[in-house]
């Protein structure tokens, strides 16, 4: 299985952007690079999605390098509603989709 | 956005009891769902992988005759925890994916069950 390294924890200034890296050296050619994020004590909810080209949403842009072998969350806006554990992850490529979380990044976001 | 909800939120019981969570999705028909633990400090792991109408699959390490999965429908999955102990104890999730489409690619996840055996 593909794996993804993440900084343990990364911290921000509220309103200042957060660039959370990712690498997965050893992805293949579909799969699929998605971002989730989990708040204290709630279940984790879906941030963005990409493959090949760069994706913007309404929460946050996905950077992706043009080798594949990382890639960048962007926060453009950081509130203190942002703080939480980021997960970068690979889908396996199968038809169940199956979701590997990994430990993530916690982002701290001071006031 | 779609929702996926969880029945209880939390639960309290006797080692030896069993436990049933249930996870629904409100406002689709959830293809497959997922179940996870989440020990204190740790991040999620998968449990197994159920589709309606079918056996779920289990991840390697999960006894499947202690985790019970029933996927009776489309928007309802159950969990039961038979013969709970204490390192049973820890914070169970479930996730949905839709139907084929605009949903598909997307993992919707309930806000969890914290279950604590005494």
């Amino acid at each position: 299985d593909a794996k993804t390294t993440q900084p343990n924890s990364m911290e921000s200034n509220e309103e200042e952007p957060v660039h959370l890296p990712c690498n997965h050296s050893t992805i293949s050619g579909t799969d699929y690079i998605h971002w989730y994020r989990q708040l204290p004590s709630q279940g984790p909810e879906y941030v963005i999605h990409g493959l090949t080209s760069n994706v913007n949403n309404r929460m946050a842009s996905l950077a992706i390098a043009e080798d594949r072998k990382s890639s960048t969350l962007i926060l453009h806006r950081a509130t203190l509603r942002d703080a939480a554990v980021y997960y970068c992850i690979l889908s396996l490529g199968s038809n169940d989709y199956k979701l590997s979380f990994g430990a993530g990044t916690t982002v701290t976001v001071r006031a | 956005g779609a929702v996926v909800s969880q029945h209880p939120s939390w639960v309290i019981c006797k080692s030896g009891t069993s436990v049933k969570i249930e996870c629904r999705s409100l406002d689709f028909q959830a293809t497959t769902m997922f179940w996870y633990r989440q020990f204190p400090k740790q991040s999620l792991m998968l449990m197994a992988t159920s589709n309606e109408g079918s056996k779920a699959t289990y991840e390697q390490g999960v006894e499947k005759d202690k985790f019970l999965i029933n996927h009776a429908s489309l928007t309802l999955s159950t969990l039961t925890v038979t013969s709970a102990h204490p390192e049973d104890s820890s914070f169970y999730i479930c996730s949905a994916r839709g139907l084929a489409g605009v949903f598909s690619y997307e993992q919707f996840f309930g806000p969890g069950t914290r279950l604590t055996v005494l």
